[in-house]
């Protein structure tokens, strides 16, 4: 079965800092790629998705994240985080089923 | 427009008794989800309605857990005979495409507690 790992449980960084969270997948064939975010009393929304083509996908809010096959990873980057960042933020791959990982929450400090 | 919605917000219940969750997918989306998310833990896929198709409910951890859909649109995802591990948010989401890969809207979630 699928797995989907989140290094990071919690990170805590000031404002203006580069953020990156590690997405890692256990999947070896053809996978679709998502990370969702949910920020305090609010929904999980989309971030940014990959289905196939270039494997650096911006995303919304100045978020990117590239697909690297051979890592089986997709990582998660903004090169300069705000306070209003600060979130819950899932990786998620669908080979059948959509599988999430654990989330890891990002705290941003003013 | 409108989101998902659902109900209650908050439920508490004793241990041992049925719960009823309902989900307001949004209008004209075909595929509706259920996921549970506990603590620390990340969304655990439930089942899976896609139009007139035979949901898939690969995802249900017991056959306490059911879910049915009306009319294509109005969920509900019930739990017998409730237990402590059951304490968890449970989320809906809808999209306009069966398949997973496409893009799904999430609703606030329904936070269950057993006591």
């Amino acid at each position: 079965a699928q797995s989907v790992s989140q290094h990071n449980h919690h990170v805590i960084l000031s404002e203006a800092a580069s953020l990156e969270l590690g997405c890692n997948y256990s999947y070896g064939g053809t996978v679709n790629l998502f990370w969702y975010v949910q920020y305090p009393g609010q929904h999980l929304q989309l971030l940014l998705k990959y289905f196939s083509g270039d494997p650096l996908v911006k995303g919304i809010k100045g978020f990117e994240a590239e697909f690297i096959k051979s890592k089986f990873s997709f990582n998660l980057r903004k090169p300069s985080v705000q306070w209003s960042d600060t979130a819950e933020y899932f990786c998620a791959v669908r080979v059948d089923k959509l599988s999430f990982g654990a989330g890891t929450t990002v705290t941003v400090r003013a | 427009g409108a989101g998902v919605s659902q109900s209650p917000s908050n439920k508490v219940t004793e241990k041992g008794k049925d719960v009823e969750l309902r989900c307001d997918p949004i209008s004209g989306h075909t595929a509706l989800y259920w996921y549970r998310q506990s603590l620390g833990q990340g969304l655990e896929f439930l089942i899976y309605f896609q139009g007139n198709s035979a949901p898939d409910k690969s995802g249900l951890p017991s056959d306490r857990f059911s879910a049915e859909r009306t009319g294509g649109s109005v969920s509900t995802l019930t739990i017998q005979r409730t237990q402590q591990e059951d304490s968890a948010v449970y989320l809906c989401a809808s999209s306009p495409v069966g398949a997973y890969s496409y893009e799904q809207y999430f609703g606030p979630g329904t936070r269950l507690t057993v006591t």
